[in-house]
């Protein structure tokens, strides 16, 4: 059963502009994980925030989590024609379960 | 060194054959995963297994066998290939079930003709 929802589907911007990805979610949830799929490739994981945190950086990016709203998002500042790619939140709900992926945003940095 | 290898990174087959797809990964992680990833970019989870034993089997047709050895390697069996099963499959694995990073093989992009 699918939790996360990205948005928007897909987003397209100038290299050096910010980038900002949306994840909502349905149900409680124990951490909320982003990962990167370039094309061709098996994800990577970027970035792991608890439910009782509310901002974790890393590097260029930065996650926002929202408890209240059941929903997460990603900036990645400084954008790079590299950082192109797909962006998945992945959500780890309450009990010995896996992680389920949501859809993903397709990023598109234009040099 | 790979951390989570799967092969082939491709196969090209008839519809009606048998094929497999082996993974191993060697960061002695207890559980891993198969996953479905349509052309859509869906990601969908097909089994889990934790130490060798089947933790999650999805709702998926039962031509697909999953096989752990041992806990390092878990492959996936497909019997009698149908066109819908065209997609890219991904290993993965984590060091436990809940909640954990997943490390993800490259996939296999299977294509059935």
């Amino acid at each position: 059963s699918q939790q996360g929802e990205e948005d928007p589907q897909a987003l397209s911007i100038q290299e050096g502009e910010n980038a900002t990805m949306n994840c909502s979610y349905k149900t409680s949830i124990n951490n909320l994980q982003w990962y990167r799929q370039n094309s061709g490739r098996g994800l990577v994981h970027l970035i792991l925030i608890r439910s009782n945190e509310r901002e974790k950086h890393s590097g260029r990016l930065r996650v926002t989590l929202d408890t209240s709203k059941k929903s997460s998002s990603l900036l990645i500042t400084a954008s790079r024609a590299a950082d192109t790619a797909s962006y998945f939140c992945a959500t780890a709900p309450s009990g010995n379960t896996p992680l389920v992926f949501g859809k993903g945003t397709r990023l598109s940095v234009i040099a | 060194d790979t951390a989570v290898s799967q092969t082939p990174k491709y196969l090209v087959t008839q519809m009606g054959n048998d094929k497999s797809i082996k993974c191993e990964q060697n960061l002695g992680h207890d559980t891993m995963y198969w996953y479905k990833q349509d052309s859509k970019k869906f990601l969908k989870i097909m089994f889990s297994y934790n130490n060798k034993e089947l933790i999650i089997n999805e709702t998926v047709p039962n031509r697909f066998s999953p096989k752990s050895p041992d806990k390092a390697h878990l492959n996936l069996h497909i019997n009698s290939l149908e066109l819908g099963d065209s997609a890219v499959y991904f290993c993965a694995s984590s060091q436990a079930l809940q909640g954990n990073i997943q490390y993800f093989g490259a996939g296999t992009r299977l294509s059935v003709l």
